[in-house]
């Protein structure tokens, strides 16, 4: 499967604790983005990154979340004292090229937090 | 700040009815994406709009981007029950991010 990974599919941690979910691109993508979507809702962006650079972030991202593309092939997202308000699907998405193209969305990672 | 907005919320249809989704923005958009997602899937990507009174067609599906760019619709003809999900428009202005709006959600009944 060539398409976009997400690891874990689903996450329960308890409030206060720190996750850390993974993305793995489509090889040769060049952006990476992390969004969040609540029922009923669509994907709310919170970051992309072209290459190893994270370009924008959200404004309405709390500082308790942060990602990271090293090499710039897979990310990590983290959230830190999570709180039961973050409890979402966390989608990632990867596109090529310079602008905002056709993105391929990953299966996302479940998060609830109790 | 720059809003997406999609009606209706919901829409059911008797298999063989046609559907239609209205996204409309707060200011002008540079490009307009359209997603389906179905029940508990992740969103697909359908199509990208550009230019001022863009018309494509997929299939059954006809995809519209207003004269402004400001407005945009989704037209399925004759739906099938494969047609059910969440259709999401999302825009794109310069210098900012895709802005999804809440979708509809497209019930069929055979």
């Amino acid at each position: 499967d060539t398409g976009v990974s997400q690891d874990p599919r689903h996450k329960i941690t308890k409030r206060g604790q720190n996750v850390t979910f993974r993305c793995d691109p489509i090889s040769e993508h060049n952006r990476l983005y992390w969004y969040r979507q609540t029922l009923g809702q669509g994907p709310e962006f919170l970051t992309y990154f072209q290459n190893e650079a994270q370009l924008e972030k959200s404004r309405l991202l709390s500082d308790r979340f942060s990602a990271e593309r090293p090499k710039g092939s897979f990310s990590t997202l983290e959230i830190q004292r999570t709180e039961q308000g973050d409890s979402a699907m966390y989608l990632c998405a990867s596109s090529i090229g310079q602008g905002w193209n056709e993105q391929y969305f990953g299966p996302g990672t479940r998060l609830t937090v109790t | 700040g720059q809003q997406v907005m999609q009606i209706p919320q919901y829409q059911h249809v008797q298999e063989g009815e046609d559907f239609t989704t209205y996204c409309n923005s707060s200011t002008t958009l540079s490009n307009i994406q359209w997603y389906k997602q179905r029940p508990g899937g992740h969103p697909v990507f359908l199509i990208q709009l550009v230019k001022s009174g863009e018309v494509k067609k997929q299939k059954r599906l006809t995809f519209q981007f207003g004269e402004a760019k400001k407005n945009s619709s989704l037209h399925i003809t004759a739906t099938q029950t494969t047609d059910v999900g969440t259709y999401f428009c999302a825009g794109h202005k310069a210098g900012t991010a895709l802005i999804f709006g809440k979708g509809t959600t497209l019930s069929v009944s055979s």
